[in-house]
């Protein structure tokens, strides 16, 4: 049973375009929501995160809208750069637990 | 500032060899965790820590086993090595104000 669902897979974004990443969830124990981004040969690095109790939350390009009643996220990379092209994780773990649950990752691909 | 180092990077195995897997962390972190990441599949948390002496199974534990005698390291070992194990291993480590997790560069492992 996979507790968060990534979509979509694999996704291709012009230079200067707008990424979007979605994740829902089932349990609604989850009380933290990473984002991680991962280049090829190097282990996952956090890139920003979020609670449930904020909608939405800014860090440079990167934006994570938060949707607790449809238990859905998203992550938005705006003005998308060839350096964005790596493979992004979203995340959920329950509070006290130590046990990060994990999306199966999109593979953004940023032309030129 | 070396962060999440592990050891070795590369490692091809005969299946039922045993070999164990390094990770050691500067940061003084007291939780450290042990995830694998297969293709298309996110990462799975094999096992975790919280301090020295105190270890607990994560998602998929079977045919693994951990250590942690101090805080900087927490090798993980593979008794029997099968196909199935065929994997890139990641360790991590934070503290326990942060949730999210800093992340070493993995170490690729083939069972043949």
């Amino acid at each position: 049973q996979q507790q968060v669902k990534q979509s979509p897979q694999s996704l291709i974004v012009q230079k200067g375009g707008i990424s979007i990443i979605n994740c829902a969830y089932e349990n609604t124990a989850f009380d933290y929501f990473p984002w991680y981004q991962q280049f090829p040969g190097k282990g996952p690095a956090l890139l920003i995160a979020i609670r449930p109790d904020v909608s939405e939350k800014k860090e440079g390009r990167f934006t994570i809208s938060f949707n607790k009643s449809a238990k859905q996220f998203s992550l938005h990379i705006m003005d998308s750069q060839p350096g964005d092209s790596a493979t992004y994780f979203c995340a959920a773990i329950v509070g006290g637990s130590e046990k990060l649950v994990f999306g199966k990752g999109t593979k953004l691909t940023v032309n030129p | 500032n070396a962060g999440v180092t592990q050891t070795p990077k590369f490692r091809i195995l005969k299946i039922g060899q045993s070999m164990t897997l390094q990770c050691t962390q500067d940061m003084n972190h007291n939780y450290m965790y042990w995830y694998r990441q297969d293709p298309g599949m996110g990462l799975k948390l094999i096992y975790y820590s919280v301090g020295a002496g105190i270890t607990d199974k994560g998602e998929v534990p079977n045919g693994y086993n951990v250590s942690r005698s101090t805080t900087e390291d927490f090798p993980l070992r593979l008794e029997l090595a099968a196909p199935s194990q065929t994997s890139v291993y990641f360790c991590a480590s934070s503290t326990r104000t942060v949730q999210p997790q800093h992340f070493g560069d993995g170490t690729r492992l083939s069972i043949l």
